[in-house]
């Protein structure tokens, strides 16, 4: 079975406050996401790689920055975490090819 | 860029009941995912179905590229298929699009 962790499912944080969420998928994919997603807005993308040290922007970039040194972690950064950043989390995986992706459990981030 | 549209939002059944819930886009995809989003918020892999028909237990679906749809079946409802339901589809690029989801309620 593919599986996806990450590294929180609760996290509360200070304004202010880099912040780092973690993510780890044990099937050797190529692509790695993360999307974060609110009531009434539902699942947006904010970064993907499709290889190590590889990024795109997606949708809603603007305060985040994401890492991957590894193949398997992808890691999100808030560098100054604000008020409006707070939100669940999640990361997915898929193999190359732009098939079926798996999600990780979730982090529900608070900014206060 | 593609519009995903779910219906119904809401649905509230009894335990036992039959339910279908639709998925309509509006552009040719390159495939298509449901998920079921439990009480704590993560996202289950049900189907990756771009076309034709699959089932699962007390779950199938069906999608009809060529038209644009998919249908997600759920029979002898239970109280733990409760959550959100969401279709998902890959139109380009890496990335999926998500309809805005069916909140389903099973009631004893």
């Amino acid at each position: 079975d593919v599986k996806v962790t990450q590294s929180s499912r609760y996290l509360v944080k200070r304004t202010g406050e880099k912040v780092f969420l973690e993510c780890v998928q044990d099937m050797d994919h190529e692509n790695m996401f993360w999307y974060r997603q609110d009531p009434g807005l539902g699942l947006r993308l904010i970064y993907f790689s499709y290889d190590v040290k590889m990024k795109e922007k997606g949708d809603i970039p603007e305060g985040y920055s994401v890492s991957r040194e590894k193949k398997e972690r992808f890691s999100l950064i808030l560098e100054s975490a604000s008020t409006n950043q707070t939100s669940m989390y999640l990361c997915a995986s898929s193999p190359s090819g732009g098939n079926e992706q798996f999600f990780g459990p979730g982090t529900r981030l608070t900014v206060l | 860029g593609i519009q995903v549209e779910q219906s119904p939002p809401d649905l509230i059944l009894q335990e036992g009941a039959n339910s279908t819930l639709r998925c309509n886009f509006s552009d040719s995809v390159n495939n298509l995912q449901w998920f079921h989003q439990n009480p704590w918020g993560q996202l289950i892999n049900l189907f990756y179905i771009p076309s034709g028909t699959k089932q699962n237990g007390r779950l199938s679906a069906t999608t009809v590229a060529t038209e644009r749809y998919s249908l997600l079946y759920i029979s002898s409802s239970q109280t733990t298929d409760s959550g959100v339901y969401f279709c998902a589809v890959l139109y380009s690029g890496y990335a999926l699009n998500f309809g805005k989801g069916t909140s389903l309620l099973v009631t004893p």
